[in-house]
């Protein structure tokens, strides 16, 4: 059975600071990747997914998820966190069994 | 396009009555998603379609819960009868080929009373 595992279920950080939201996986074969981000009253949306080539993905707003096969890690990364980026966010992973299973979600908070 | 279509936005119902809610997904996608959104159980996949077919039903609670597909552009999940442990925001989510991403619908506030 494939999980996804985020270790922290609240991220504090300072605007302009650098952030890092963690993420562990367990799947049988190659992995796909994804994460997303949820707004309040809002569907989950599309950030950014690995599914094979650089470790080092870029998605959309900024953000950035390296992949590291030995430590079965994703986590996400934005170099200079934005107000604007306080919201839900959710790790995915899918194997070969093709339906997308999803992390307990962190919640990050920019604060000004 | 529109993306994933969910109807309705709210429901609020009463234990024992019967509810169903909607799904339009995004066209030319071939699988459809439904997952279950609460605090204390995060998200968890329902069902899952391809091509209208139902691959894997193990994250339906129990029989009270039915989902169908009956043509490309169309889902519905069904409750029947529903309880106030049900309440929940229920989401549906569709995506063209395995590997890419799922889009997904505004969600269906459930409140059972």
């Amino acid at each position: 059975a494939q999980s996804v595992a985020q270790p922290e279920d609240q991220v504090n950080v300072a605007e302009g600071n650098p952030l890092t939201v963690k993420c562990t996986y367990s799947v049988s074969g190659n992995p796909y990747l994804f994460w997303y981000v949820q707004y309040p009253n809002r569907g989950l949306q599309f950030l950014l997914k690995y599914i094979t080539g650089d470790n080092l993905v870029k998605g959309s707003y900024g953000f950035e998820a390296e992949f590291n096969k030995s430590q079965t890690s994703f986590h996400l990364k934005k170099p200079s966190a934005l107000v604007s980026d306080s919201a839900l966010y959710f790790c995915a992973v899918s194997g070969s069994a093709r339906q997308l299973t999803f992390g307990s979600g962190t919640q990050l908070t920019v604060l000004p | 396009d529109a993306g994933v279509i969910q109807s309705p936005r709210h429901e609020v119902t009463e234990m024992g009555q019967e509810v169903t809610l909607r799904c339009k997904p995004i066209s030319g996608h071939n699988s459809l998603f439904w997952y279950r959104q609460t605090m204390m159980r995060g998200l968890e996949l329902l069902i899952y379609f391809n091509n209208n077919v139902p691959i894997d039903d193990s994250g339906m609670p129990e029989d009270r819960f039915s989902a169908k597909m009956p043509n490309a552009s169309f889902s519905t999940l069904k409750i029947q009868p529903s309880e106030p442990r049900d309440s929940a925001v229920y989401f549906c989510a569709s995506r063209g080929t395995a590997g890419e991403k799922l889009f997904f619908g505004s969600g269906t506030q459930l409140s059972v009373l």
